[in-house]
């Protein structure tokens, strides 16, 4: 199975500020996500990363607040905008590899802390 | 948005019985899964259930799958202290949707 690598694994920002995370796998997938798991919550998917292209957002979410990288198969960032302590949560990054019915796999998470 | 609705959402047991989580959905699925998250920590994932599956096993470990019902449960048996977790289903329509979990503690 697919190891996935976040960092940073934890951080605590400044309001207003932007904190880009990165997501790495040590084999090729086909899909990448980012979610979002406020606390004491479930985990909410904010975007599909797409290779080469624009990411695909889910309701709710927008490109400005969370712009999304995907350089290559393996690789991916999400960067918060203009933080705010709403935005407190752990961001985790996920990816499937080739093939049908394949299990999506998570890495650590990020745990972001906004004062 | 959610879409796996799983019960209970919390659930206390003691070392050695069993413990049985729920899950049910509202549409059309390609596959199942279910995963656990240690306090604090990222997913770890357990079992993937195909929608033409209708029982899985992993260890002590069992999911059934019901698509007519559109359900599922996870049968932990033999629980150990160390499965104390929250447990999510998470239903893949090309995109994987999490339910709300089942937060499970195993008394020693």
């Amino acid at each position: 199975s697919a190891v996935i690598s976040q960092k940073p694994s934890r951080d605590i920002c400044q309001r207003g500020t932007s904190l880009t995370i990165q997501c790495q796998v040590d084999s090729q997938v086909t899909m990448m996500f980012w979610y979002r798991q406020q606390p004491g919550q479930s985990l909410t998917l904010i975007a599909t990363a797409n290779q080469g292209s624009e990411a695909t957002y889910e309701s709710g979410f927008v490109i400005d607040k969370f712009p999304i990288s995907r350089p290559n198969l393996t690789f991916s960032t999400l960067t918060v905008s203009n933080m705010s302590p709403e935005d407190s949560s752990i961001y985790l990054c996920s990816a499937i590899g080739q093939g049908l019915n394949q299990p999506q796999h998570f890495g650590d998470g990020t745990r972001l802390s906004i004062l | 948005s959610q879409q796996g609705e799983e019960d209970p959402q919390a659930l206390s047991i003691q070392e050695g019985e069993n413990a049985t989580m729920n899950c049910s959905y509202k549409t059309s699925i390609n596959n199942l899964q279910w995963y656990r998250q240690n306090s604090g920590r990222g997913l770890v994932h357990l079992i993937l259930i195909r929608s033409n599956e209708r029982e899985k096993h992993s260890g002590r470990l069992r999911v059934t799958l019901d698509t007519s019902k559109k359900s599922s449960s996870l049968l932990i048996t033999a629980s150990r202290a160390a499965d104390t977790a929250s447990y999510f289903c998470a239903t893949d329509e090309g995109k994987l949707i999490f339910g709300q979990g089942t937060t499970l503690q195993v008394k020693p």
